[in-house]
């Protein structure tokens, strides 16, 4: 079956440094990918959706500028939290879509000290 | 717009039981139905879903959901509960066709399923 593949799992850095995370998809092309944030105990909340070569589609109240998104291929999308500070904390997840299927990563746990 | 609604937060049964846990949705025309559950620091696995066709789906691990249209329905159930199907469950919804074209899932809140032994 269809497989992402989501880098790193976890990653602790300090604040106001950047971090990417990634996502791959394995065995298929995706031209969309979505991100999705998830709080403790939440369901997911959709940050952007991310289309191959062009612009990422940003849900409302989410910070463009903040979280960078790129889809240079058909099988990465990137994340990258700009100038990370203690509430951007929390746990990230990625998901690619074919033949009306999604599937997810395994997630990124970010945590800023 | 599209909703998913899991009305309870936590399901407990004991193991050998019939669980279900339970989702209604709101969606314009025909809706694409999934299941996903999630285990802790863990993304979302995939478990079944409904596009088309026989309303009684069946999905890994010996999940099923039954597609209810007149309900607006789309519960999940498994006949005999093992412990280790303890976890977070969601039920997503979209839309067939999505005017914007970025055919977006939507989640339900989610439900934690607890399977005592």
């Amino acid at each position: 079956g269809a497989v992402v593949s989501q880098h790193p799992s976890w990653v602790i850095c300090k604040s106001g440094t950047s971090v990417k995370i990634e996502c791959r998809s394995l065995d298929f092309q995706a031209t969309t990918m979505f991100w999705y944030r998830q709080f403790p105990k939440q369901s997911l909340m959709l940050m952007a959706t991310s289309n191959e070569g062009s612009k990422a589609t940003y849900e409302q109240g989410v910070e463009k500028d903040k979280f960078l998104i790129n889809h240079a291929s058909l099988t990465l999308s990137t994340l990258t939290v700009t100038s990370a500070h203690p509430e951007d904390s929390s746990f990230y997840i990625c998901s690619a879509t074919e033949n009306y299927g999604y599937t997810f990563g395994s997630g990124t746990r970010l945590t800023v000290v | 717009a599209q909703s998913v609604a899991q009305p309870e937060d936590q399901v407990n049964v004991a193991e050998g039981n019939p669980l279900t846990v339970k989702c209604t949705y709101s969606v314009s025309g025909n809706p694409y139905l999934f299941w996903y559950v999630q285990y802790p620091n863990r993304g979302l696995q995939f478990l079944l879903k409904y596009i088309t066709g026989d309303n009684l789906v069946k999905g890994s691990y010996g999940f099923e959901a039954e597609f209810n249209k007149s309900q607006t329905s789309f519960h999940l159930k498994k006949p005999s509960a093992l412990v280790s199907d303890s976890a977070l469950y969601f039920c997503a919804v979209r839309a067939t066709f999505d005017g914007a074209g970025s055919y977006q899932l939507t989640f339900g809140k989610g439900t934690k399923l607890s399977v005592i032994p």
